[in-house]
């Protein structure tokens, strides 16, 4: 079965452009979220999304967006990038939020990251 | 809002040894989620083990255990009989089970401990 799969493995854009990642959740998960891992710092919440929806956003300006599909792949846009955007973009996925997810593990499944580079 | 800390940014332990890696957390919830995950250089986050907090008995997964004390808001991570492939980013981190009527949440993670293992 196919993991958490993620598109770019690397970019590199210069400030002010636009950058676009993407995930793709594994099959039967309808939900996706968003970390960023910048260099010496944990990982910290973006974006989370199930059933099409955005259900939380975490501390970020509004220039870092995305969107889910509906067949529940999902990307993330940042918008006017700046250098201290460079980062570790990691996606996750994991049952949604209906009941199946009550019998769930509760755990998070990681894709390998997408590395963002901002010059 | 739940916070999870780790004290312990870098551990050092020699092969074959054992080591405790420390996790607090707080939250008001009574129902969820605490996990150890483990990020290698290859950078993807691998789940090491979970505990559901209305389960008293410690989870195990081999070498890996845990000590959880729920009063305590306290979840270690033991590694017996250590080995190279140990050395890696070990991240806790917390999820609400969501069955409380409410919504089960994103992942909040600690800031990670590093561990070297050396022969």
């Amino acid at each position: 079965e196919a993991g958490v799969t993620q598109s770019p493995t690397h970019l590199i854009k210069t400030r002010g452009q636009q950058a676009t990642l993407r995930c793709s959740p594994i099959s039967g998960h309808t939900s996706v979220y968003w970390y960023q891992q910048a260099l010496g710092l944990g990982l910290q919440f973006l974006l989370w999304y199930d059933e099409g929806e955005e259900r939380n956003r975490g501390n970020f300006p509004p220039r870092f967006s995305g969107r889910q599909f509906p067949n529940y792949s999902s990307e993330l846009n940042v918008n006017a990038l700046e250098l201290e955007d460079s980062a570790l973009y990691l996606c996750a996925s994991s049952l949604g939020t209906s009941g199946s997810w009550l019998r769930g593990t509760g755990e998070l499944f990681f894709g390998e990251g997408s590395r963002l580079t901002v010059l | 809002a739940q916070t999870v800390t780790q004290s312990q940014p870098e551990m050092s332990v020699q092969e074959a040894e054992t080591v405790t890696l420390s996790c607090t957390y707080d939250t008001s919830e009574s129902d969820y989620y605490l996990f150890w995950y483990k990020q290698p250089p290859s950078r993807q986050m691998i789940l090491v083990i979970r505990q559901e907090a209305y389960k008293q008995q410690n989870a195990t997964e081999n070498r890996f255990s845990v000590n959880f004390q729920k009063a305590a808001k306290s979840f270690s991570l033991k590694i017996s009989d250590s080995q190279l492939g140990d050395a890696a980013m070990y991240f806790c981190a917390y999820r609400s089970a969501g069955r409380e009527g409410g919504t089960a949440s994103k992942l909040t993670f600690g800031t990670g401990t590093r561990l070297q293992v050396t022969l």
